[in-house]
């Protein structure tokens, strides 16, 4: 069955900083990958998706994520945050099983704190 | 844009009651889910369902039942609540028509459910 770790609960990033989310997957073959956004209160949003080709893959409100296979990594990155972005992450993976939907396996999660 | 409505943000029930978690959604997508989201556990999958009258067990449906009766309603129900089935619960949505099955989720706000 697949994984998701996201080794990192919280992360503090200053205004204006640059940010890496780190993610790592486990599963055999070349997996469906996403990153979610969960602003206080909300459900989730859907930043950006990997399935295949170009492995650097841009998403929403200035996001980026690297697919790296040799690594079985998937981290998003940010050149510079805005407090807006204070937020929990999520990373997940998707397989295709070929009965119908499974569904997607997620992390449990990055906390990311904005300060001032 | 795809919107998927919970029907309730707060709901506080007894332990014992039957309990009735609603979710529609309006982009005609064939694939539903439930999850439950716990702090330091991410989300977990309950049920899905990829059709009418269809539904599969996810990872944890230990306690709950799913009814789909119609393509955009998705019902989870507790047959009898208990303490531990406070949590956060996110219905979702996807369509099968994209090149993959495994093509994103679109979230509902999610139920905040407290059983005392």
């Amino acid at each position: 069955a697949q994984s998701v770790t996201q080794p990192d609960i919280h992360i503090t990033v200053s205004e204006g900083a640059s940010l890496e989310l780190r993610c790592n997957y486990s599963y055999g073959a070349t997996p469906y990958l996403f990153w979610y956004v969960q602003s206080p209160g909300q459900g989730l949003q859907l930043l950006l998706k990997y399935f295949s080709g170009d492995t650097l893959v841009q998403g929403i409100k200035g996001f980026e994520a690297e697919f790296k296979r040799s690594q079985s990594s998937f981290n998003l990155r940010k050149p510079s945050v805005h407090w807006s972005d204070a937020a929990e992450y999520f990373c997940a993976v998707g397989v295709y099983s070929g009965g119908g939907a499974d569904g997607l396996t997620f992390g449990k999660g990055t906390h990311l704190i904005i300060q001032p | 844009d795809v919107k998927v409505t919970q029907s309730s943000r707060y709901l506080v029930k007894r332990t014992g009651e039957k309990v009735f978690l609603e979710c529609v959604q309006d982009m005609d997508h064939e694939n539903m889910f439930w999850y439950r989201q716990d702090p330091g556990l991410g989300l977990r999958l309950i049920y899905f369902s990829y059709d009418v009258k269809m539904k599969e067990k996810g990872d944890i449906p230990e306690g709950y039942s799913v009814s789909r009766e119609k393509k955009e309603r998705f019902s989870l129900i507790l047959e009898s609540a208990s303490t531990n089935q406070t949590s956060m619960y996110l219905c979702a949505s996807s369509s099968r028509t994209e090149s993959s099955y495994n093509s994103p989720l679109h979230f509902g706000n999610g139920t905040r459910l407290t059983v005392t």
